[in-house]
């Protein structure tokens, strides 16, 4: 089955601690997102990649770094930059980039919940 | 500054009534606007996908309009059911990737 999958579902950080959320897509989906999502808030965009080896931030990129080796994968380190990470993170791709004319359905995972120790 | 709106933030419904959502945006400048749906704890599923140069979208008993000149869209659910409980959320795509509404909250009570 095609899809999004993030790993872990549930993750603890310590203070200081520098910690990474998979996500990989085997949609063939050139666009990838990280959304963060707070009670209250709806989703804010973190970071955003359309091709390997290449991204831009978001909204709310301090205290977050990505990386695009694959075309498949768009891991997020939450660092201890990141003061107030508790929060419910989204992963997502869409076939061509939001805020292109053909962009089409954006697609997400399942979603990470960072907690803090 | 894109922004968008949904209103209400909360709505509760007895089973298998006709109810509507409602999405507002800033800037008429959009390529297009998606609808999800999102339940407790889970990631978000499309519902809709509405292009700019169309009006409307409809999907079994979902139909999704789209007035861009107005910087409106609505959600019409028909005859709803307790598993249509969920927040749903519209977004809208346009020279920056997509911007969300904080979502309306919908339960559906049998």
């Amino acid at each position: 089955d095609g899809g999004i999958t993030q790993s872990p579902k549930y993750l603890f950080r310590k203070e200081g601690q520098n910690v990474t959320l998979s996500c990989e897509q085997n949609l063939n989906h050139d666009a990838m997102y990280w959304y963060r999502q707070d009670p209250g808030q709806g989703l804010r965009l973190i970071y955003y990649s359309q091709i390997v080896n290449d991204f831009q931030k978001g909204d709310i990129a301090e205290g977050y770094s990505v990386s695009r080796e694959k075309k498949e994968s768009f891991p997020l380190t939450v660092t201890s930059a990141q003061k107030n990470p508790t929060a419910f993170y989204l992963c997502a791709s869409s076939t061509g980039l939001a805020g292109v004319q053909e962009m089409g359905t954006q697609y997400f995972g399942p979603g990470t919940r960072l907690l803090v120790l | 500054k894109q922004e968008v709106t949904q209103i209400p933030a909360a709505l509760s419904v007895p089973e298998g009534e006709n109810l509507v959502l409602n999405c507002s945006f800033t800037d008429s400048a959009i390529y297009n606007l998606q609808w999800f749906r999102q339940d407790p704890g889970k990631g978000l599923t499309s519902l809709l996908l509405i292009q700019s140069s169309q009006r409307e979208q409809t999907s079994g008993r979902l139909n999704a309009s789209l007035d861009k000149s107005s910087g409106r869209s609505t959600l019409y659910i028909a005859a709803s059911q307790p598993g249509d409980s969920a927040t749903y959320l519209c977004a809208v795509s346009g020279n920056t990737p997509l911007v969300f509404g904080k979502g309306t909250r919908l339960s559906v009570i049998a």
